[in-house]
């Protein structure tokens, strides 16, 4: 089925240390998106990325880093710089340069700083 | 600056009692596309309707409808005879039409509570 797959569901971090989400996505878009869901704050959108090789910062792209290495493929780096890391991450895409499709969003990775 | 506000944080209704959740954007572009999606407890969100900023017709899919009125920047969103399967966070979104594709900018969501 097409779809968009996050992994892992669930992820504990320590502090101080990096770690990477996964999103796939086997839909052809050429768009993914990263956002951040905390309690009451809506989503937030921390990267982008339109095209192959290319990703734009978000309103919040401090402590993350991205790369596009492959349509398919637009992992997310959380790194300790990230003050609150703790919070729910989702992953989106939808066809490119059309302002009006919709997004399509993957379940979702729970971090967890312990 | 475009931005989406959803006043209401949480409702409750009781199971076949009519909802309304609000929506207001703000947005300096004459093109532009406003969202509605669901998000169930299982974090996903999933898409449920899409309205561009020429076509003010209200529109109306089973229990769910849609109101957008320009005129005042709201794009409401009513279920009729709630069921606890409706029991959710909803999020209105908006995407300008600039150049290239515009992230959706979401409000920060109501959570609804059907109680039966």
């Amino acid at each position: 089925d097409g779809g968009i797959t996050q992994s892992p569901k669930y992820l504990f971090r320590k502090e101080g240390q990096n770690v990477t989400l996964s999103c796939e996505q086997n839909l052809n878009h050429d768009a993914m998106y990263w956002y951040r869901q905390d309690p009451g704050q809506g989503l937030r959108l921390i990267y982008y990325s339109q095209i192959v090789n290319d990703f734009q910062k978000g309103d919040i792209a401090e402590g993350y880093s991205v790369s596009r290495e492959k349509k398919e493929s637009f992992p997310l780096t959380v790194t300790s710089a990230q003050k609150n890391p703790t919070a729910f991450y989702l992953c989106a895409s939808s066809r490119a340069g059309v302002a009006n499709t919709e997004a399509f969003f993957g379940q979702g990775t729970r971090l967890t700083v312990v | 600056a475009q931005k989406v506000t959803q006043a209401q944080t949480e409702i409750s209704v009781v199971e076949k009692e009519d909802v309304t959740l609000d929506c207001v954007y703000e947005t300096r572009d004459t093109t532009y596309y406003l969202f509605w999606y669901k998000q169930p407890p299982s974090g996903e969100l999933v898409f449920l309707i899409r309205r561009n900023s020429f076509d003010e017709q209200n529109e109306i899919s089973g229990r769910y409808s849609w109101n957008f009125q320009k005129s005042t920047s709201s794009f409401n969103f009513t279920i009729t005879a709630s069921q606890v399967v409706d029991s959710a966070v909803y999020f209105c979104a908006l995407s300008a039409r600039n150049s290239g594709n515009t992230p959706l900018v979401f409000g920060k969501g109501t959570r609804l509570s059907v109680i039966a």
